[in-house]
């Protein structure tokens, strides 16, 4: 079936670099995404990369795809307290036509 | 500026109310969906449509029901609003081929008391 998988807490102290890691289980995904949401609002698309990418950089984040190992990073280079949030992973299932969110890693931001 | 609108951002309301939590987008999206957030973060979806006069029922089963007369609006309604019904609810938009992602709101706060 389809499920993604992330870790559920990541502390990190300022100005260090965040990875924050995800796992999917359908080998037909065509695009993988990192979405944000921050206390109180909607969930922002951060970030999105195809599934024939390895790599794809954008500012100070880095997103990386495994696809063998069906494994999706973000690396959030110099954290900064704004980066504080709620990340989510997600997969586009082309046969279903639908996004499958992963449960949100919660970023915290240590002085 | 193209973008999708949640109204109310937060609402109280007693148990037994009828309530609709609205949902609209401008930016003529055919296809549109409802989750309902945990305090836990996790996100379920609750309702989607993929145009004018269609909907369909999502992962998990809820008291809600909506409707899509228009495209870019996108109602969700509770007959009678119950304690279990307190939550974060997020409505999203995707153009019909969903690739580059959805657009979401910026969420209703519900807490039935």
């Amino acid at each position: 079936g389809e499920d993604v998988e992330q870790s559920l807490f990541l502390s990190v102290r300022e100005g260090d670099s965040s990875v924050i890691n995800c796992t999917y289980t359908d080998s037909s995904s065509t695009y993988l995404y990192w979405y944000k949401q921050e206390p109180g609002a909607g969930l922002q698309l951060l970030t999105y990369i195809f599934s024939n990418m390895d790599m794809k950089q954008d500012q100070r984040l880095t997103v990386l795809l495994n696809k063998k190992d069906k494994h999706l990073s973000l690396r959030i280079a110099d954290t900064q307290t704004g980066d504080s949030a709620i990340y989510f992973c997600a997969e586009s299932i082309n046969r279903d036509d639908k996004i499958i969110f992963g449960k949100g890693t919660r970023l915290h931001i240590l002085p | 500026e193209a973008d999708i609108y949640q109204t109310p951002r937060y609402l109280v309301i007693g148990t037994g109310k009828k309530i609709t939590l609205e949902c609209s987008q401008t930016m003529g999206h055919d296809k549109m969906y409802w989750y309902q957030q945990d305090p836990g973060m996790e996100l379920h979806l609750i309702h989607y449509s993929y145009g004018v006069n269609s909907t369909e029922k999502g992962d998990l089963s809820s008291e809600s029901t909506v409707s899509r007369i228009r495209t870019e609006h996108f109602p969700l309604t509770l007959e009678s609003a119950r304690p279990s019904h307190t939550s974060q609810y997020l409505c999203a938009s995707s153009e019909s081929w969903t690739n580059y992602g959805y657009t979401f709101g910026s969420g209703t706060r519900l807490t039935v008391v």
